[in-house]
């Protein structure tokens, strides 16, 4: 079984700041990556996929993976009230079983 | 774009009874999956179907049972209802893809209360 772990929240910044997410994993055969956001009452929705160490954008997110230490986050740049949710890590081996962190709630200031 | 269909949305049962979920996807995805969601505890596996006609058991899958009625179609039993499994129901659906799997396609999830 993989462990995710992700940092506690609620993690609360003010609108436009950057909002950092972190997530540690145990299975070193881990090799897809995901941020699924929450909102309250709603199902997750994929908002980030990342395969290959290093960074990877999309608009105002990027991701970050680092296998060596076992470790991906996620960064929200100009962090808007809309962002306010629930930001679940996901880890994959290899097979096509998903393992969730517990998420960490955000919550922007407006 | 239906995408992953989950019902019925809402539902209370009382302790014993019995009850089955029902998933159905259009996406023509091999492989779904059934997952509860508890407050602070994430998501958590309860059965997976790699594929049409097989089945595994998952991280939590004590009280429940699955049936992958074709390929479409992935239901969730709950033979004896206990307050335990109180929670919210997601269904999701994945392909394999070229270097491993697609990320997973939600349904809107079931809000089951046991009394």
């Amino acid at each position: 079984q993989k462990e995710v772990e992700q940092n506690s929240g609620p993690l609360s910044v003010p609108e436009g700041a950057i909002a950092s997410l972190n997530c540690t994993y145990s299975d070193r055969v881990s090799q897809s990556f995901f941020w699924y956001r929450q909102y309250s009452g709603k199902s997750p929705e994929l908002i980030m996929s990342i395969y290959s160490n290093g960074d990877k954008e999309d608009g105002r997110f990027t991701a970050q993976l680092n296998k060596a230490s076992q470790y991906v986050s996620l960064l929200i740049r100009d962090s808007q009230p809309s962002d306010s949710a629930t930001y679940l890590c996901a880890v994959r081996g290899d097979d096509y079983k998903l393992s969730f962190g517990a998420g960490t709630t955000v919550t922007v200031r407006a | 774009n239906a995408g992953v269909t989950q019902t019925p949305k809402f539902q209370v049962l009382k302790t014993g009874q019995s009850m089955t979920l029902q998933c159905a996807q259009d996406m023509n995805h091999n492989s779904m999956y059934w997952y509860r969601q508890d407050p602070g505890m994430g998501l958590r596996l309860i059965y997976y179907s790699a594929s049409e006609g097989t089945t595994d058991k998952g991280e939590v899958p004590n009280g429940y049972n699955v049936s992958r009625l074709n390929k479409r179609e992935f239901s969730l039993r709950l033979e004896s209802a206990a307050p335990s499994q109180t929670s919210v129901y997601f269904c999701a659906s994945s392909e394999k893809v070229t270097g491993g799997y697609s990320p997973l396609h939600f349904g809107n999830g079931t809000r089951l209360t046991v009394t």
